[in-house]
């Protein structure tokens, strides 16, 4: 297992089209995590699963962003319509929890968004 | 609501001077406090978890409820230390757990 793989790398497309992104976690991990990261900020959180449910979505996040975890193991994220302002990079994490313990969260490399 | 601050966007020290990272946040219930860290072209990692009560590589963090503060410290700093830190929050938020991350801490160690 090589942790936690994002697809792809990097995104360059123009506005009003749209993109998705795929996260590939550690194979035992049940919780996948999205978030946002801009420029000399810190992650900012996007939604979470826990196997194929998603639990928890950031009332930032507009109508225009879904995500998916089918059969509980990678997830896509999928921007419509997008706006320059989404310009951002986009992190994936896993982590495994049970037992009330929080595991940590392994991070992939990311996904850079670039909307023109 | 919950939140977390780190108020340095960035910190420059010697090597061999003692250094503290400082975070603070607001939480309602009992939180778990990590540091991340992000080396140079590398993707973020834990440093460490307050109920882990470790040292890694020299760091160590106190949880302090009453100033609800986790600061990151070491006593003397090396050139590799240099990297971006996020102090990060986890909670029952909602009804799940979430991570909550500080806007971060880009600590230079000069030579």
């Amino acid at each position: 297992d090589t942790g936690v793989s994002q697809d792809p790398r990097h995104k360059i497309t123009k506005r009003g089209q749209n993109v998705t992104f795929r996260c590939d976690p550690i194979s035992e991990h049940n919780r996948l995590y999205w978030y946002r990261q801009t420029l000399g900020q810190g992650p900012e959180f996007l939604t979470y699963f826990q196997n194929e449910a998603q639990l928890e979505k950031s009332r930032l996040l507009s109508d225009r962003f879904s995500a998916e975890r089918p059969k509980g193991s990678f997830s896509t994220l999928e921007i419509q319509r997008t706006e320059q302002g989404d310009s951002a990079m986009y992190l994936c994490a896993s982590s495994f929890t049970a037992g009330g313990r929080t595991g940590e969260l392994f991070f992939g490399e990311g996904s850079r968004l670039t909307v023109l | 609501a919950q939140r977390v601050t780190q108020p340095e966007k960035l910190l420059s020290v010697f090597k061999g001077a003692p250094v503290e990272l400082k975070c603070n946040y607001s939480y309602s219930g009992s939180p778990e406090l990590f540091w991340y860290v992000q080396y140079s072209r590398q993707r973020l990692q834990l440093l460490l978890r307050h109920i882990s009560r470790e040292s890694i590589k020299g760091f160590t963090a106190d949880l302090n409820k009453g100033e609800t503060s986790f600061h990151l410290k070491k006593p003397f700093a090396q050139e590799e230390d240099s990297a971006m830190y996020y102090c990060a929050l986890s909670g029952k938020i909602n009804y799940g757990q979430n991570f909550v991350f500080g806007p971060g801490t880009r600590l230079s160690v000069l030579p």
